[in-house]
């Protein structure tokens, strides 16, 4: 079957590292995508990662084991504008999104 | 240029009665996809739309359908609505389908009494 699990929320601190963590599992994976959605509003592409490795734009990373169905999406210097869901979405053979429920990122001063 | 759009941002409607809603994407994208988001489920794919014809469809009953107009503008409706149906419906639009970035809308929140 089709699968992502990610964890549900998540706090760290203003100026500090985190991890989300993503797992997937999805026949046909044709790619690895990060959208940030704050509250009330439209999710925005992050990132995509589709072969292994580590991909970096600015504060924000994200990284894809293709052998092991897993990615991270990394956040430095964290603001508390970063503070937001962050949806990890797999691509299937189809071109079709399977999308996880979503990390709630709070960040506190 | 203009962002996705959707109308009507917010609706109540009753069980039993029915919804259309309706997406304008980006000027040139010619593929809308619709998604069901509800708290602690994540983003749930309705269908998808490419050049009038839909080219994908997710797990939802058949009360759940939609189109798409020549000039890309897409509608969904939902039928016969039941509580289970509130729940933010996001449009999202590229230029093929075939790119991971999609650009969404605000999305309408449907709320079903």
């Amino acid at each position: 079957g089709q699968n992502i699990d990610q964890p549900t929320e998540m706090t760290a601190t203003e100026g500090a590292i985190v991890q989300i963590n993503c797992t997937y599992q999805t026949s046909g994976f044709n790619g690895l995508f990060w959208y940030q959605q704050h509250a009330g509003e439209a999710p925005t592409f992050l990132s995509y990662n589709v072969l292994d490795g580590l991909e970096e734009k600015g504060r924000f990373s994200s990284f894809l084991s293709r052998s092991k169905g897993y990615s991270y999406l990394l956040l430095k210097e964290l603001q508390m504008k970063d503070s937001a869901s962050y949806l990890c979405a797999s691509r299937d053979s189809n071109y079709q999104l399977i999308w996880g429920a979503g990390t709630k990122l709070i960040i506190k001063p | 240029k203009a962002g996705v759009t959707q109308t009507p941002r917010y609706l109540i409607k009753t069980r039993g009665q029915q919804v259309t809603l309706s997406c304008s994407p980006i000027s040139g994208h010619r593929s809308v996809s619709w998604y069901q988001q509800t708290p602690g489920q994540g983003l749930q794919f309705l269908f998808e739309y490419f050049s009038e014809t839909q080219r994908n469809k997710g797990n939802f009953p058949g009360r759940f359908s939609g189109r798409q107009f020549s000039n890309s503008r897409s509608e969904m409706n939902v039928s016969t609505l039941e509580l289970g149906d509130s729940a933010l419906y996001l449009c999202a639009s590229t230029r093929t389908g075939l790119t991971g970035e999609l650009f969404f809308g605000e999305g309408s929140r449907l709320t079903v009494l």
